[in-house]
């Protein structure tokens, strides 16, 4: 069983370009989590969705940030006109449907460099 | 609203020792604590958890966690510290209060194990 994938596990774009971040959960989790981390610090949360539905995203951007969970393929991370603070390390992480009980698996994060 | 703690940034300990990282934190509900160890440019990793039951969680690696209602902590502990337990240490809370059910992370207390 596969853990959680997350790809690219670098990423350098340019500022004013976009950065799009991936993220497969584990298999049979429906529930996603994103999380940025930036150098020193601790996680922050961003967003959690479950399939096709945002639940909670309190910890958003409100400007140039978005994410989706579509019925198929991947969760997606997108940063538009990207800046030198968004430089960091995202992660993602996944859990089941239906049990609160359970940790959440993290996947090994995307670093992302803006230049 | 629902909040983690981890008041140390760094503790240091020598080898042999027992090491103590602290976590407090505030909920709503019934509190769901985890804690996650962060290697160099690695994902987070799974430690232990305390849903219910006895006070006293233990999980991989040796570690133990004490929950403590009337404190509202849940400290990370291990009897002997290992050089190779030098990380970075993150607890979170699952508030089951709120009703998103969203995981929360501390800001991080980063071990060294001296030799």
């Amino acid at each position: 069983n596969a853990g959680v994938m997350q790809n690219p596990r670098h990423l350098v774009r340019r500022r004013g370009q976009e950065a799009r971040l991936r993220c497969s959960p584990m298999k049979g989790h429906s529930h996603v989590y994103w999380y940025r981390q930036l150098p020193e610090e601790g996680l922050k949360f961003m967003v959690y969705l479950q399939k096709e539905n945002i639940i909670d995203e309190s910890g958003m951007p409100k400007e140039r940030f978005s994410a989706e969970f579509p019925k198929e393929g991947p969760s997606i991370l997108r940063i538009q006109q990207v800046v030198r603070g968004d430089s960091a390390a995202y992660f993602c992480a996944s859990s089941p449907p239906g049990d609160l009980n359970t940790e959440a698996f993290f996947g090994q994060g995307t670093r992302l460099t803006v230049v | 609203a629902q909040s983690v703690a981890q008041p140390e940034d760094q503790v240091n300990v020598a080898e042999g020792n027992p090491l103590t990282v602290k976590c407090t934190y505030s909920v709503s509900g019934n509190p769901y604590l985890f804690w996650y160890v962060q290697y160099p440019n690695r994902g987070l990793q799974f430690l232990l958890k305390y849903i219910t039951g006895d006070n006293l969680v233990k999980g991989s690696y040796g570690f133990e966690a004490e929950f403590n209602k009337s404190q509202t902590s849940f400290h990370l502990k291990k009897p002997s510290a290992l050089v190779s337990d030098s990380a970075l240490y993150f607890c979170a809370v699952r508030d089951t209060g709120t009703g998103t059910y969203k995981y929360i992370f501390g800001t991080g207390t980063r071990l060294k194990v001296l030799a």
